[in-house]
């Protein structure tokens, strides 16, 4: 079993849509999650960190479900510029390895 | 402030040479990744340090492969010799240990292509 899977769409939406990725994990004992974005020919970027609470910024919302084991990210009001490709990350925090998903690819079409 | 930074940014060179790709740590981060993608393969770990040892090599494709990192702000990865099958994108990326939930930060990545 992978230690992340994600949904890898593609997903096409409209501008304006609401979209959401979810994102599973294998290890419960994982401390640290995070979502990056990587737009095409380049190189990933931390997106935002997810909190057990739950945060947002701006148009995006992260939560984090420990009990069903994943992540999501929402984002609301999509814009041209959200078309890439998202990938959930997680770290066990034992030797500080990182677990890349495969990635979602998203195009916001207008 | 200055991030991961990467060299080469580009590489063409021809089957059966060496190739040497080069990274700086982000100041501060003791720990670092070397990853691989592909459009077949996708991102892909092939090795990271923390505070300059070798922890998990296990993604190293091969003896062709190999990685140092002699001190805390200079790692290299070299292919010898080189394939065709190891054209891909080389991403370093680098993190902190020393605070719970830091991310990794990438660098811009060495476009490989070997002939």
């Amino acid at each position: 079993r992978k230690e992340v899977e994600q949904d890898p769409g593609p997903f096409n939406v409209p501008e304006g849509a609401t979209v959401a990725f979810n994102c599973t994990y294998s290890n419960s004992a994982s401390q640290s999650f995070f979502w990056y974005r990587q737009d095409c020919r380049k190189e990933p970027k931390l997106l935002m960190s997810v909190y057990s609470s739950g945060n947002e910024d701006g148009r995006f919302t992260a939560q984090l479900n420990r009990a069903s084991q994943y992540i999501s990210l929402l984002i609301r009001d999509s814009k041209l510029s959200d078309s890439a490709t998202y990938l959930c990350v997680v770290n066990p925090n034992t030797g500080n390895q990182f677990y890349f998903g495969t990635g979602t690819s998203l195009t916001v079409i207008p | 402030d200055a991030g991961v930074i990467q060299s080469p940014r580009h590489e063409v060179t021809e089957m059966g040479q060496e190739v040497t790709l080069r990274c700086k740590p982000i100041s501060g981060h003791n720990s670092l990744f070397w990853y691989r993608q592909t459009m077949m393969r996708g991102l892909e770990l092939l090795i990271y340090f923390n505070n300059n040892v070798p922890i998990d090599d296990s993604g190293m494709p091969e003896d062709r492969f190999s990685a140092k990192m002699p001190n805390a702000s200079f790692s290299t990865l070299k292919i010898q010799p080189s394939e065709p099958r190891d054209s891909a994108v080389y991403f370093c990326a680098s993190s902190s240990t020393w605070y719970s939930n830091q991310p990794q930060h990438f660098g811009d990545g060495t476009r490989l292509s070997i002939l």
